[in-house]
């Protein structure tokens, strides 16, 4: 059965610094996608990157990259130089064929200043 | 810019009403979705649907039912609402796959309460 896994329920990093946030799954699949959003308090969630699991490389999209490692079955979002406004829930999720996607439980991230 | 948009943001009910939760994309998407968002269980799905008056269960349809009449609308309806059913409420919208790479779209959120 497909699977996300989201270890870390919470995270407090200091503005400027880098911050992974780590997610792990399980498809027998060989054909999948995989996501991240983000959901500031406002509760409307937002995508943010894709890497699909035959893509040579590591998704990125500007501050956010895909640290994706195939055999270990994980896909950590990198966001390098964090700011105050990175402050959210982040889901990572996965499509393995059909039109569902299914969610990890999320990350809550916190920025200090 | 895709827009999905839900009747309200915050809701309050009292327990056994009936109660409607509207969702409207405006992008001809084929395929919506209603999830509901808990803290420490991610989201989860309650219903989807592939196409007008078409509907598949999701992992938690109990106590839900769900009405496509027409593409663009998508509804969820609580018969009778219970306290247990107090959460948040997301709905999505996505083109029909034809690929792995499209993302769903997601509205704000109804955050609903059942006294």
């Amino acid at each position: 059965a497909q699977k996300i896994t989201q270890t870390q329920p919470g995270m407090f990093v200091q503005e400027k610094e880098a911050v992974t946030l780590d997610c792990t799954y399980d498809t027998s699949d060989p054909s999948y996608g995989l996501f991240w959003y983000k959901q500031p308090s406002s509760g409307e969630m937002i995508f943010l990157i894709y890497q699909g699991s035959y893509d040579q490389q590591n998704a990125t999209e500007g501050r956010y990259s895909l640290n994706f490692q195939k055999a270990r079955k994980s896909a950590n979002l990198v966001i390098s130089a964090s700011q105050l406004g990175d402050s959210a829930m982040y889901f990572c999720a996965m499509r393995d064929g059909d039109d569902k996607i299914i969610f990890g439980k999320g990350t809550r991230l916190h920025i200090l200043p | 810019d895709v827009k999905v948009t839900q009747s309200s943001r915050y809701l309050v009910k009292r327990t056994g009403e009936k109660v409607f939760l509207e969702c409207v994309q405006d992008m001809d998407h084929e395929n919506m979705f209603w999830y509901r968002q808990d803290p420490g269980l991610g989201l989860r799905l309650i219903y989807f649907s592939y196409d007008v008056k078409m509907k598949e269960k999701g992992d938690i349809p109990e106590g839900y039912s769900v009405s496509r009449e027409k593409k663009e609308r998508f509804s969820l309806i609580l018969e009778s609402a219970s306290t247990n059913q107090t959460s948040m409420y997301l709905c999505a919208s996505s083109p029909l796959a034809r690929g792995l790479t499209d993302t769903q779209y997601f509205g704000p959120g109804t955050r609903l309460t059942v006294l």
